[in-house]
């Protein structure tokens, strides 16, 4: 089973601010991550594929990093919309595992 | 595009469900699919995965003598059953696509249904 460990599980924000939200696996998965949005009452939406490749639609504030073991989710400029969960997961193997998750909240 | 899911519900410990997941708006049979659930306040979790002719099953470990996946590609439809509920399995199961058509386990989850509650309590 690969461990998926995302941080920080809570992420105060202000609109306009740069937030950056991180996921560590307990072994090496190459570039097989992915990035998910969920708001309140919704089903998980996809972002990023691949670790770096934004889906169609997603807006360019959002971007994804890194590669092996350490991944990064970073969304430059926060808009009111963006206050949501976001989720990791990695598909290089079954079972495919999600990170814990991570609140970005108004602060 | 669309997934819809049915078949939840509020059943005793030890019941059985059979949730059922149609697809529309794409070729069902040419993806592989997958059962993702949400306890209340919860993450996600995979539960189940089948390849897009339903050769290749996956069931998370500590599910798979409860949880079976299957699929009826003539009904663009799949399906879960769950034996021996257990108050651990309260929580909302999404249905999902994966990306990338032909692949098994190897690509994200781009289209996913609005979820089915299933509530397990006496």
């Amino acid at each position: 089973v690969i461990w998926v460990t995302q941080s920080p599980a809570l992420l105060s924000a202000s609109t306009g601010d740069r937030v950056t939200i991180s996921c560590r696996m307990s072994q090496d998965v190459t570039n097989y991550l992915a990035w998910y949005q969920q708001k309140p009452g919704k089903a998980p939406e996809l972002l990023i594929s691949g670790a770096s490749t934004l889906e169609s639609g997603v807006p360019s504030r959002f971007s994804g990093g890194g590669s092996g073991t350490d991944f990064s989710l970073t969304i430059s400029d926060l808009q009111s919309e963006d206050f949501a969960t976001y989720y990791c997961q990695q598909y290089y193997t079954f079972p495919l595992t999600f990170g814990q998750g991570t609140k970005v909240e108004i602060k | 595009v669309q997934l819809v899911e049915s078949g939840g519900g509020l059943v005793r410990p030890g019941g059985s469900l059979r949730l059922s997941c149609a697809a529309s708006g794409f070729t069902f049979s040419s993806y592989s699919m997958h059962w993702v659930r949400q306890a209340p306040g919860k993450g996600l979790e995979s539960v189940s995965s089948i390849s897009s002719d339903g050769t290749y099953m996956y069931h998370a470990d500590s599910l798979k003598f409860r949880f079976t996946v299957s699929r009826d590609n003539a009904k663009n439809s799949l399906y879960l059953q769950i034996n021996s509920l257990r108050a651990e399995d309260t929580a909302l199961y999404y249905c999902a696509r994966e990306k990338r058509r032909g692949s098994y386990g190897g690509d994200a989850f781009d289209i996913w249904g609005q979820g089915t509650m299933v509530t397990v309590s006496s």
